[in-house]
């Protein structure tokens, strides 16, 4: 059971538009939410995370949302670059389950067109 | 440079043949872990440690198993590789919980045939 699912493997956005991609969970005990970047032949590192206390975090070009009724959230990158092209994985913890382990999902796939 | 070192970075290898991929940490982390990366699946979790002699299992543990005899390393074993592990390992570090944001090595792509 696929509790973290990030619907669109992938995406392509013109350089200086909005990038968003979206995460849908499944799982109502989660209550943090993170989302990693991927280049080729790296290993992924940390973006920005969001408790579920919150529904807006904001670090510079990118936001995250949460909707908790939704059970969804979304990473805005504002404006593109081209080095934003890259895997994005969302990953989401219920505090306290399992020493706080996080689920990935499968990543999008994110194409900033020149 | 706070880094995860990974080694090797690639390997090509037969059934059956064991084989330990090493982690070393240089930033005291206490919580390291072992993802396996495979195409249409995301990362799952393999083992994970959350500190010296701490281990426990993650989603995906059959044919691995790990150690955490000092805090800087995590070495992934395959006793006995097969084929379904063909994959791309990595291993990660954070401060001390899992979701605390997560030091990735930069990955080692096995192969086995």
């Amino acid at each position: 059971d696929q509790q973290v699912k990030q619907n669109s493997p992938s995406l392509s956005v013109q350089e200086g538009r909005i990038s968003i991609l979206n995460c849908d969970y499944t799982n109502s005990m989660f209550d943090y939410f993170l989302w990693y970047k991927k280049y080729p032949a790296e290993g992924p590192t940390f973006l920005i995370s969001i408790s579920s206390i919150k529904d807006k975090n904001e670090d510079g070009r990118f936001t995250v949302f949460l909707n908790k009724s939704a059970k969804h959230l979304s990473l805005h990158i504002v404006p593109s670059q081209p080095g934003d092209s890259a895997v994005y994985f969302c990953a989401a913890s219920a505090v306290g389950y399992r020493d706080d382990k996080i689920i990935f999902g499968k990543g999008t796939r994110l194409h900033i067109l020149p | 440079e706070a880094q995860v070192t990974q080694n090797p970075r690639y390997l090509i290898t037969v059934t059956g043949k064991k084989l330990t991929v090493t982690c070393s940490q240089n930033m005291n982390h206490e919580y390291m872990s072992w993802y396996r990366q495979d195409p249409g699946l995301g990362l799952r979790q393999i083992y994970y440690s959350m500190n010296v002699e701490v281990t426990d299992k993650g989603d995906v543990p059959e044919g691995y198993k790990v150690s955490r005899k000092e805090k800087r390393n995590f070495p992934l074993i395959l006793e006995s590789p097969s084929p379904n592990q063909t994959s791309l390992y990595f291993c990660a570090s954070s401060l001390s919980r899992g979701n605390q944001p997560q030091h990735f090595g930069d990955g080692t792509r096995l192969s086995i045939l």
